[in-house]
């Protein structure tokens, strides 16, 4: 019944390693989203993809790679962890066409590097 | 540049307290404003979309309204379950991405 689901939902490194999140969508969604949330809980997007089209790419290190195999998940790969990458990470997903707007969000991966 | 704020950042209310949460904007064209809840540990769950100036939403004891310049989120005789963080996020004119406030964190005494 989850609608976006994400994994996992915790996960510990080391600075300098690569991790992966994973994100899925049984909305039948087109568009979906990733946003970083930080220790003040702001929420701000980083990336979004259209249909496997990457279509919003915000000033985000290119450490951070998004990967859309279909248009039901989005990944999430960091490369060469720092500090300031602790954070909670957040997927969303929405319909492009129609007549909302409305973003559903993952439950979040909390991200702690050491 | 577009901006969202919320305030209070905090408020502490007694049961059956009513109160009101302001969301502020300053952006170059409003698509829509939205309202969010979050609990802790967990995603942003959708609450209202407000499109247009006067515009109101209600949905039991939340009742959200919007004007050009800023939105309310009123809540009516609150419950200790209404405690969360409440986000508004707008939508902008032409782009596919949501900018969010800082949020409010609401707690209701028993």
């Amino acid at each position: 019944d989850t609608a976006v689901s994400q994994t996992p939902k915790y996960l510990v490194t080391q600075m300098g390693n690569d991790k992966s999140i994973k994100c899925e969508q049984n909305l039948g969604h087109d568009t979906m989203y990733w946003y970083k949330q930080d220790s003040k809980k702001f929420l701000k997007i980083m990336f979004s993809y259209n249909n496997k089209e990457l279509i919003i790419n915000e000033t985000v290190p290119n450490r951070f790679s998004p990967k859309s195999p279909d248009k039901a998940h989005l990944n999430l790969h960091i490369n060469s962890l720092e500090l300031g990458d602790s954070a909670v990470y957040f997927c969303a997903s929405k319909v492009t066409r129609g007549s909302t707007d409305t973003q559903y969000f993952g439950p979040g991966t909390r991200l702690t590097v050491l | 540049e577009d901006q969202v704020t919320q305030s209070p950042e905090a408020l502490r209310l007694q049961e059956g307290e009513s109160s009101s949460l302001n969301c502020s904007y300053t952006v170059s064209g409003l698509r829509g404003l939205f309202w969010y809840r979050q609990d802790p540990g967990k995603g942003p769950e959708f609450l209202f979309t407000l499109y247009s100036a006067g515009e109101e939403k209600e949905k039991e004891r939340l009742k959200a309204t919007l004007t050009k310049k800023e939105s309310f989120l009123h809540i009516t005789a609150p419950k200790p379950e209404d405690s969360a963080t409440y986000l508004c996020a707008v939508l902008i004119q032409g782009a596919q991405k949501l900018v969010f406030g800082q949020g409010t964190r609401l707690t209701i005494n028993p």
